[in-house]
């Protein structure tokens, strides 16, 4: 089945605690994105990928590190975790990313940051 | 930066009733439309999207938007809701030109009553 799955689902962490949100898509997607969904802001891209090693900056990157060394993986990683990171976390991809194709979101990440 | 706006923040409608969902962008050039549909506890998923021809746009489930270029709307309807289309509504726009992200509205909520 074709799908974006994403690692964990849900997490609590504490202040400063290294974390890493994995995913991965099996649609050999070269094309990746994280967002962050806050209540009342809708979703907000924070880093994007066209390929393997090209990254790029979306809307609100700060407090984030992203990799992709690997086509179908790119994971989310919080360096040192804090409050404000408290969000529902979702990861996408879709074929080549031009502008009129659809993204496939994966299930979503929840966490929580102490 | 171009933005997205839904004017409504949370709806409720009693089955069978008709529904439309307000989205207006701001950006002058040509532009992808986007409609996603995120159930309780799902990821978001691809309702529709507009990118030329027909301004009017089917999707799945019953639903359709209207691209009005002169308004820079794109709003979404449903000539019946079922209780079954209770979810957040997300209106996102891609322009065509350079890396801009897929920007997204902030949700309107939908209940649903029998």
């Amino acid at each position: 089945e074709a799908q974006v799955t994403q690692n964990p689902r849900y997490l609590i962490t504490v202040t400063g605690k290294k974390l890493t949100v994995t995913c991965s898509q099996n649609m050999n997607h070269e094309y990746m994105s994280w967002y962050r969904q806050d209540p009342g802001l809708g979703l907000r891209q924070i880093y994007y990928s066209m390929n393997v090693e090209v990254t790029d900056k979306g809307d609100v990157p700060e407090g984030y590190k992203v990799s992709r060394k690997e086509k179908r993986n790119f994971p989310l990683i919080l360096e040192s975790p804090s409050p404000n990171q408290t969000s529902l976390y979702f990861c996408a991809s879709s074929i080549q990313g031009t502008p009129q194709e659809t993204q496939y979101f994966g299930p979503g990440t929840r966490l929580l940051v102490l | 930066a171009q933005s997205v706006s839904q004017h409504n923040h949370h709806v409720i409608l009693s089955e069978a009733a008709s529904l439309e969902l307000g989205c207006n962008y701001s950006y002058g050039g040509t532009v992808n439309l986007f409609w996603y549909v995120q159930y309780p506890g799902q990821h978001l998923q691809l309702l529709l999207k507009y990118f030329s021809g027909d301004p009017l746009v089917k999707g799945i489930k019953g639903f359709e938007a209207e691209f009005i270029k002169s308004k820079f709307s794109f709003n979404l309807r449903k000539p019946s809701v079922q209780w079954s289309d209770t979810a957040e509504y997300f209106c996102a726009v891609k322009p065509n030109s350079g890396n801009t992200p897929l920007v997204f509205g902030k949700g309107t909520r939908l209940s649903v009553i029998a």
